[in-house]
């Protein structure tokens, strides 16, 4: 078990209001993710981040925005929810423990989802 | 870009071989394979590394040519219970990547009694 929770597990809100996710992990892992899940798309990365206050956007990251202002907490914010936003949201960890992003591969293990609906 | 996953879809009966493919376009430093339920989170199986390594998870296995940057998983004598999703994650080669990896559409794989 890799301690990952995420909040709410479901939620359904209106075009236009912002909304927020929360990821947390409470074993003190370095790198954290936020994906969403489509069908026929599998799993695509909206951001990342390598440390505290450390993020980076990955391929889908247009209408989103991430925080990460404590180790075990990362958060994704929906600015204005749009209907194309509906998705499944996964939040992700990875073991990697050391100091660079180039050291041994390590799995990721992901959170049981937030499933978001944007009417 | 993704990695493209073959085949898409995949109705075996219990007992029966599979293979899933995957193959990217970049130049890869490891292969990650995950399995996802209906309605659950992905869960990891195994990590590939360049070398052509070839892993095992019970009656699963994989092979990894970075050569031809393609895996490959394979599935013998299978059980009601592998069916599910399957994802290959790639990491490409070079730079630092933070540990990211980028998944392909993924392969339904249904095992029928």
């Amino acid at each position: 078990d890799a301690g990952i929770t995420q909040s709410p597990r479901h939620k359904v809100t209106e075009t236009g209001t912002p909304v927020t996710l929360r990821c947390h992990q409470t074993e003190n892992h370095r790198y954290m993710y936020w994906y969403r899940q489509d069908p026929g798309h599998g799993l695509r990365l909206i951001h990342y981040s390598y440390g505290v206050k450390d993020t980076d956007k990955g391929e889908v990251s247009d209408g989103y925005s991430v925080s990460r202002s404590k180790t075990e907490d990362f958060l994704l914010t929906l600015e204005s929810a749009t209907s194309s936003q509906t998705s499944v949201y996964f939040c992700a960890i990875s073991e990697s423990l050391s100091g660079t992003g180039y050291e041994s591969d390590q799995p990721q293990h992901f959170g049981d989802g937030t499933r978001l609906s944007i009417l | 870009q993704q990695p493209v996953q073959s085949p898409q879809a995949v109705i075996l009966r219990e007992g029966e071989d599979a293979v899933i493919n995957c193959s990217s376009s970049k130049a890869l430093y490891s292969v990650h394979w995950y399995r996802q339920k209906h309605g659950e989170a992905p869960v990891f199986l195994m990590i590939l590394l360049k070398g052509g390594e070839q892993k095992g998870h019970d009656k699963i296995s994989a092979s990894f040519n970075e050569k031809k940057q393609q895996s490959s998983l394979y599935l013998t004598a299978s059980q009601l219970s592998y069916s599910g999703t399957y994802f290959c994650g790639t990491r490409n080669a070079g730079g630092t990547s933070y540990g990211k990896l980028t998944f392909g559409q993924g392969t339904i794989l249904t095992v029928h009694p």
